[in-house]
């Protein structure tokens, strides 16, 4: 049964800094994983989505990465903003199926 | 372009009374429908999905049921809900077209309260 694990569960960071989330998944058997962002109250925002076969995803100031062998996905911010504040979360989509499963979120806070 | 909608956006429900929650997705045809849950400070369980109208997956064994009448639409149900139920419900879709990345797609969520 695939489980997925987002680390930090929360973390804080003064504006500017760069920082990395952390995304693993159990089965390295995926058909893709992305990455989503969630403000307080609201549904989900896709931010990038790395296919089993890609390494990385680039978007603006976000950069993913995928070791699909390792069961690993960073979430890379650069030069933090405190828009960027709300909760980061992972999913993957297992193989073979339509599901997609989710880690339990980082939730970030940038201090300006 | 794809939208999804999704309603009520808030719902204050008593013990035992019944719950519908609709989902509808315009501008795309066949997708796959998905219903989550996520309890307060946790993360998102998958409670339904479907892949074409009348086929359903539950995955949770729970007081609740899914449904979908039409391509587009899938709808959330309990005959009888209790206080655990209580959760922000997501709606989702993803295409099954030759040029899908399988991108998933969320709705902006119905907040249930059971008192």
């Amino acid at each position: 049964k695939q489980e997925v694990t987002q680390i930090p569960a929360a973390l804080s960071v003064p504006e500017g800094e760069n920082l990395v989330l952390n995304c693993s998944f159990t089965d390295s058997a995926i058909y893709n994983l992305q990455w989503f962002r969630q403000d307080p109250g609201k549904g989900l925002t896709s931010l990038l989505l790395i296919q089993s076969s890609q390494r990385e995803q680039t978007s603006g100031r976000l950069n993913a990465s995928l070791d699909k062998s390792s069961g690993r996905s960073t979430l890379y911010i650069a030069a933090s903003q405190p828009g960027d504040s709300a909760t980061y979360l992972c999913a993957v989509r297992d193989g073979g199926t339509y599901k997609y499963i989710f880690g339990t979120g980082t939730r970030l806070k940038v201090l300006a | 372009s794809q939208t999804i909608h999704q309603w009520p956006a808030t719902l204050v429900q008593p013990v035992g009374s019944p719950l519908s929650l609709e989902c509808t997705v315009e501008g795309t045809s066949n997708p796959n429908l998905y219903w989550y849950r996520q309890a307060a400070g946790r993360g998102l369980q998958l409670l339904f999905y479907s892949v074409g109208i009348g086929q359903i997956s539950s995955e949770v064994p729970q007081n609740l049921s899914a449904s979908r009448p039409q391509d587009r639409q899938f709808i959330l149900s309990s005959k009888k809900l209790l206080l655990s139920d209580s959760g922000f419900y997501l709606c989702a879709w993803s295409s099954k077209t030759s040029r899908n990345t399988g991108e998933l797609f969320f709705g902006e969520g119905s907040r249930l309260t059971v008192l």
